[in-house]
């Protein structure tokens, strides 16, 4: 069974640039979820879409957003990249329904913004 | 919410049996604790979840007591490669849980 695969796996952008992330989850995962992870720091919750919709949502600004594809797929969009951007960027998904099942993560996206 | 508390980082070396005990006074009565496991650039990876009592599976055994108010984490015989970060998650409210919380570095010496 493939895993959840990000892309890029390593990002460089300028301040003020606009980033889109990319996740495909395990095969009939239909949740998605965002973290992001500062270096050295404990992950903060971004984003949960579920069946396409926006479940939950992390105390992060607007220019945070993103959205589900209906083959369950996501992306993550940044808008006006500021510096304290520069994270570790994950992507977890779950199968429908299993409110206790573990999240599956994948390896994420380094994004260093200069 | 059922936050938890962790150590911020624990020391052992290899052979050693290591216990991370994790504090969550508020869980509800549908919550389950999990707990994951990171490496330095990686996702965290599921280790194991219980609700009650005593789970056991390959890599490591979750003790909860009976008011479920903490719960330790068990690693025998730690060896180099299970040097991580440890994260205890509860769900909140029988829903799934989604904040993680600092964690705990656990350091394997030789």
């Amino acid at each position: 069974e493939a895993g959840v695969t990000q892309s890029p796996t390593h990002l460089i952008k300028t301040r003020g640039q606009q980033v889109t992330l990319r996740c495909s989850p395990i095969s009939g995962h239909t949740s998605v979820y965002w973290y992001q992870q500062a270096l050295g720091l404990g992950l903060q919750f971004l984003l949960w879409y579920d069946e396409g919709e926006e479940r939950n949502r992390g105390n992060f600004p607007p220019r945070f957003s993103g959205r589900q594809f209906p083959n369950y797929s996501s992306e993550l969009n940044v808008n006006a990249l500021e510096l304290e951007d520069s994270a570790l960027y994950l992507c977890a998904s779950s199968p429908r329904g299993a409110e206790n099942s573990p999240l599956h993560f994948g390896n994420g996206t380094r994004l260093t913004v200069t | 919410l059922a936050k938890t508390t962790q150590p911020i980082s624990m020391d052992s070396y290899e052979g050693q049996e290591v216990n991370i005990t994790c504090s969550h006074n508020n869980i509800a009565t549908n919550d389950y604790i999990t707990w994951y496991q990171q490496f330095p650039s990686q996702g965290p990876r599921f280790i194991i979840q219980g609700y009650k009592t005593k789970v056991t599976n390959e890599v490591a055994s979750l003790f909860i007591p009976a008011d479920r108010k903490s719960s330790t984490l068990s690693l025998p015989r730690v060896s180099l490669s299970d040097t991580a970060v440890y994260y205890c998650l509860v769900g909140e409210k029988g829903r799934r849980a989604l904040t993680f919380g600092s964690g705990t570095r656990l350091q394997v010496q030789p």
